[in-house]
């Protein structure tokens, strides 16, 4: 079936830095691929989408590239801040069957920014 | 985008009690789903449920212990029976939406004592 395999975490990094979070997914159809972003005692928030290979998702300077060929999603941003640190969960829905489709996490990596 | 509120938000619920959580959707929408996220967890899906019809549940999750209701496009609840501290956790609802999209709402936070 279709999975999600994340970073595992938790991942620490001063303010600043580069960050990468590497997502890699199976899938048997054409799915669409999501960050999804829990902030300390929140609930979850869609960062970015991808819906076809080569497509960008793009927000709050974040950004993940859909790879076909290697079936991955990493998410990457140049400089982090402290108010990034939250759980971050990779995801895809699987729109090649029908209206049935649902979405698939990750396990999520939680981000720490040391100030 | 969806916007979606979910009732209540907190709770702290007594052994053997059920606790029914209330989700409402700013516009109709076909599909909506019922998570359950346990403590530093991923999100783990219930159930889809479709207006007018039964819901779907995934492996291990029955209806006895989860009863679901979708009596129009905007409104579901999800019902959590006879809880057990093992059912402490969160419970979102989401819909999708334009763009093949998953929105979720701020989830509601159970503690089972």
């Amino acid at each position: 079936g279709d999975s999600v395999t994340q970073m595992e975490g938790p991942v620490t990094l001063s303010e600043e830095a580069f960050l990468t979070i590497n997502c890699t997914y199976t899938a048997t159809g054409y799915p669409s691929l999501f960050w999804y972003v829990q902030y300390p005692g929140e609930g979850l928030q869609l960062l970015l989408k991808a819906t076809k290979a080569d497509d960008k998702g793009s927000n709050k300077g974040f950004e993940a590239t859909y790879r076909k060929e290697t079936t991955s999603f990493h998410l990457e941003k140049g400089s982090v801040q402290v108010s990034d640190s939250a759980v971050y969960f990779c995801a895809l829905s699987d729109q090649g069957y029908s209206s049935a489709s649902k979405i698939i996490f990750g396990s999520g990596t939680r981000l720490s920014i040391r100030p | 985008s969806a916007v979606i509120s979910q009732k209540p938000s907190r709770d702290i619920c007594q052994r053997g009690t059920s606790l029914t959580i209330q989700c409402q959707v700013d516009s109709q929408v076909t599909m909506m789903f019922w998570y359950r996220q346990q403590p530093g967890q991923s999100l783990t899906l219930i159930a889809t449920a479709n207006q007018g019809s039964e819901a779907t549940y995934e492996s291990g999750f029955v209806i006895d212990k989860f009863p679901i209701s979708r009596p129009n496009l905007t409104f579901s609840t999800l019902t959590v029976s006879n809880m057990s501290p093992e059912d402490s956790s969160i419970y979102l609802c989401s819909v999708f939406t334009d763009g093949n999209t998953i929105y979720f709402g701020e989830g509601s936070w159970l503690t089972v004592v």
